[in-house]
């Protein structure tokens, strides 16, 4: 069965450092993953997504994640952190086999730090 | 791109009465439809799943007769919590997925509070 991990429920930064959010994933065959935003009272926005084309992937706002196979991992960056990226983000699975629901993270809470 | 339109943002009602929240996609065909239930501070947890013009799937413990899901149309479902209770107090947020559309689009989810 699919499944992700979030390491951390709470990620403090300054405004203007790297951002690393963590996420482990587990799949018996190559996954789909995607990391999506939520503000407070709000629904989800897509960061990204991986779906085993290039192994780095861009996303919007300035976010990238790297899928790393051998490490199992699917880490979210951005090399400069905004005020405005303080939210809930969650790691995210599809399914497998005739389901393509999501599964999602445990989330973390980033926040940013003037 | 795509947007899923979901209403309403939030309400308000009294124990016992049945409230009905719509998720409507405006600009794809969603042939599939979730809906998921977030508590404060918690991850989103999958209630069912529902294909256009099926019965819904429901995730274990998740009560059918209590959640019903209507998706007549390939861009509209409900979820109607019947008799509802404060326990069933929540954020609840839809999210459709089209035809070739890999993707998935969510709705900005509604603020239920049973008093």
């Amino acid at each position: 069965a699919q499944s992700v991990t979030q390491l951390d429920s709470h990620v403090s930064v300054s405004e203007g450092t790297p951002v690393l959010l963590r996420c482990n994933y587990s799949s018996s065959y190559s996954p789909s993953l995607f990391w999506y935003v939520q503000h407070p009272n709000k629904g989800l926005q897509l960061l990204l997504k991986y779906t085993s084309a290039a192994t780095l992937v861009k996303g919007i706002n300035g976010f990238e994640a790297e899928f790393k196979k051998s490490e199992t991992s699917f880490h979210l960056t951005k090399p400069s952190a905004h005020m405005s990226d303080a939210a809930e983000y969650f790691c995210v699975v599809r399914g497998g086999g005739a389901t393509n629901k999501l599964i999602f993270g445990t989330g973390t809470l980033l926040a940013v730090q003037p | 791109g795509a947007v899923v339109s979901q209403h309403p943002s939030w309400v308000i009602c009294k124990s016992g009465t049945s409230v009905k929240i719509e998720c409507r996609s405006l600009d794809f065909q969603a042939t599939t439809m979730f809906w998921y239930r977030q508590f404060p501070k918690q991850s989103l947890m999958l209630m069912a799943t529902s294909n256009e013009g099926s019965k819904a799937t429901y995730e274990q413990g998740v009560e059918k007769d209590k959640f019903l899901i209507n998706h007549a149309s390939l861009t509209l479902s409900t979820l109607t919590v019947t008799s509802a209770h404060p326990e069933d107090s929540s954020f609840y947020i839809c999210s459709a997925s089209g035809t070739g559309e890999r993707g998935y689009t969510f709705g900005s989810g509604t603020r239920l509070t049973v008093v």
